[in-house]
């Protein structure tokens, strides 16, 4: 079974601070690592998304990281607001599916 | 439309009953997934159509759960007698493509609750 572990499970931060959500694979075979955002009640919305021949990826306030030897990557949220207080998933893609294997969650809570 | 729509928002149902749920895609897009969202936040993927074609069904718990994309119809997912296991939020996804870097849209979910 392939799967995508994601930690932490929840994260506090202080408004202006970096949230740092991890996330890691088992299978080498991923060709897309998107991360999701999901407010109460609705549903994921793409925040931003790397293909594995890329490091890091940058929008606006939002970075990820991607180390394939290590089979890791990570969302960074600089300058943390109390607008980005949401569930966060990362996602893969598994090469020759195509279905989105998903981490289990990291709910984020900023503090004003 | 530029959202995928669902209906209902929530559904409730005694254990034993059916439940239908529905989709409608983005206009033009071709792919259509549905996910299954448990209580720990956990999605499980069930199944995804290409049109109104099954292209992988390999989520899908055969015995009770059937979906449908039919031309011109909203997308469907049913339900024949729901355990109370099946109590989740209920995602459907478009995409134009079936690329892996073409997007996802999910739609706003059902609430399906099995008392």
């Amino acid at each position: 079974q392939q799967q995508v572990k994601q930690s932490p499970q929840s994260l506090i931060v202080q408004k202006g601070g970096i949230s740092i959500i991890n996330c890691a694979y088992e299978n080498t075979a991923f060709d897309y690592f998107p991360w999701y955002q999901q407010f109460p009640g609705k549903g994921p919305a793409l925040l931003i998304a790397i293909r594995p021949d890329v490091s890091e990826k940058k929008e606006g306030r939002f970075t990820i990281s991607f180390n394939k030897s290590a089979k890791q990557f990570s969302l960074h949220i600089m300058d943390s607001q109390p607008g980005d207080s949401a569930t966060y998933f990362c996602a893969a893609f598994p090469s020759g599916t195509y279905k989105y294997i998903f981490g289990t969650g990291t709910r984020l809570k900023v503090l004003a | 439309g530029e959202e995928v729509a669902q209906t209902p928002k929530h559904l409730v149902r005694g254990e034993g009953q059916k439940a239908k749920l529905y989709c409608a895609p983005i206009k033009g897009h071709s792919y259509v997934f549905w996910y299954q969202q448990v209580l720990k936040n956990e999605f499980k993927f069930l199944i995804s159509f290409q049109n109104e074609n099954v292209f992988d069904e390999t989520g899908m718990p055969k015995e009770r759960f059937s979906a449908k994309c039919l031309p011109n119809s909203p997308c469907s997912l049913e339900i024949q007698a729901t355990k109370l296991e099946d109590s989740a939020v209920y995602f459907c996804a478009s995409s134009p493509t079936k690329s892996s870097t073409d997007t996802q849209y999910f739609g706003p979910g059902t609430r399906l609750t099995v008392l």
